[in-house]
Order: structure tokens, then sequence, then C-alpha cells
């Protein structure tokens, strides 16, 4: 069936960075975008942008650009979210999901990574 | 500029229907949108795809329970028969000019 399977918890001081994968199965990982969305504790989903595995093309939000970088390795169809510059305010659950190029409805989630950010 | 409005919360008793509504954004209203369940201490879950027409695309194993509607700019989500399980969170999802919004959630307690 397809799955997206996130690396674990992960525990990070302010102003680190945090590499968070998304492994792919169950279908051709080049076929469908990933996108990434975070919800910090008791708040809601907040979109962080997508890449396309094919080509490696991004796009993000305007509140994450230049703080967030998303790319890929196809050869073991895991897809990877960086965020640098971590603030306590990072701390959050990240979550992966897949789309299809045009239609950016999320099936299926990911199981999420917990990063903590403190001192 | 594209929203999603939802109310915080919503109740209904056990056994019970409830209908829970997403409103798009003035100049939105043809959008398709997505329903995702969040049960507690767990991750999202795809319910369905709803088009402005009504058609919907139900995610694998998404009971006949959960139906969606849609009216102007306004996309239901209909659980019929209410069980425990369905207390969670519930978001709808949208899209466009290559941006995803989400709105706020709605907390659904089951009575």
């Amino acid at each position: 069936q397809v799955q997206l399977v996130q690396s674990g918890a992960e525990v990070k001081k302010p102003g680190a960075s945090v590499r968070v994968s998304c492994k792919a199965s169950g279908y051709t990982f080049t076929d469908y975008y990933i996108h990434w969305v975070r919800q910090a504790l008791g708040q809601g989903l907040e979109w962080m942008g997508w890449i396309n595995p094919n080509s490696g093309g991004t796009n993000y939000p305007q509140n994450f650009q230049g703080r967030v970088t998303l790319t890929r390795d196809t050869s073991i169809s895991t897809a990877y979210m960086e965020l640098n510059r971590l603030r306590s305010d990072d701390t959050a659950v990240y979550f992966c999901a897949r789309s299809d190029y045009s239609n950016y409805w999320f099936d299926p989630w990911g199981q999420g990574t917990l990063v903590t950010v403190s001192s | 500029q594209l929203v999603l409005t939802q109310s915080p919360s919503a109740s209904a008793s056990l056994g019970a229907s409830v209908k829970l509504t997403c409103t798009l954004s003035s100049g939105h209203r043809s959008y398709a949108i997505a329903w995702h369940q969040q049960q507690p201490q767990k991750g999202p879950r795809y319910l369905m795809k709803l088009n402005s027409d009504g058609s919907h695309i139900k995610g694998d194993g998404i009971p006949d329970r959960f139906s969606g509607s849609s009216s102007g700019a306004e996309r239901y989500l209909t659980i019929s028969s209410l069980q425990s399980e369905d207390e969670a969170d519930y978001y709808c999802q949208t899209w466009g000019s290559g941006l995803v919004v989400f709105g706020g959630g709605t907390t659904l307690t089951v009575l």
C-alpha cells in the first residue's frame, strides 16, 4: 500500500538546523509531489511547501522562503525537509504528504516527526 | 486572498448526525477542497476531496457515514451515526496558484 514513513524525533538548540526525511513506498516516487506541513502543540496545520521529485522543483510560501529547503533522493524514494536558524517557536510536529501534480489534496500523510527546539 | 473559514467547535450526540462547514473566501467559490480528520494524538488522515458540484472522492477505507456536499462557497462534511472515534479535529484544505491553504479546523465533540 502507499505509505510515507518519516524519520524519528529530534531535539535541537536554537540557531541550529534540522533535517527530516520522508520515505515513500507503494507507488512511483516521481509521479507525485511531496508536501511538508507542520503543527505546533494544540495549533492548526501550516503548509511549508512542496517538491516535485521528478524535476527537483520546489515552491515555498512567503513565510518560509529562505529558511526551508526541500530536496529529494530519487534512488531511495526519499524526500527531505531542512529547516535552518531554528527558534523555539519551530517546536512542532512535521508531516510529509503526497499530492498529484495538478490537484494538491493530500493522501496519504506521513506519521509525523516531533522537532523540539530548546536550549 | 484564498482563505478557508471553519467554526472552531461542534458537538453532537452519539448516534446522531453532524454537518461541518468550510467556507471559501470571496472569488474562490468554484474551488475544490479536501477534508482531513485528525484524531487525538494522531496525524491527519485524508477523508475526501470535494468539488464545487458536490462530487467527491473518498479515501480508502473511509466509511459511508462520511459524506460531502457543496453549496456556493460552502463545503460540507456530514458524519452520520456518530461514533466515539469520530471525536477529532477536522480540517479543510484547498490549493491554488501553486499554494496550499488550511482552514483553522473544527473540534468535534461526541456527547
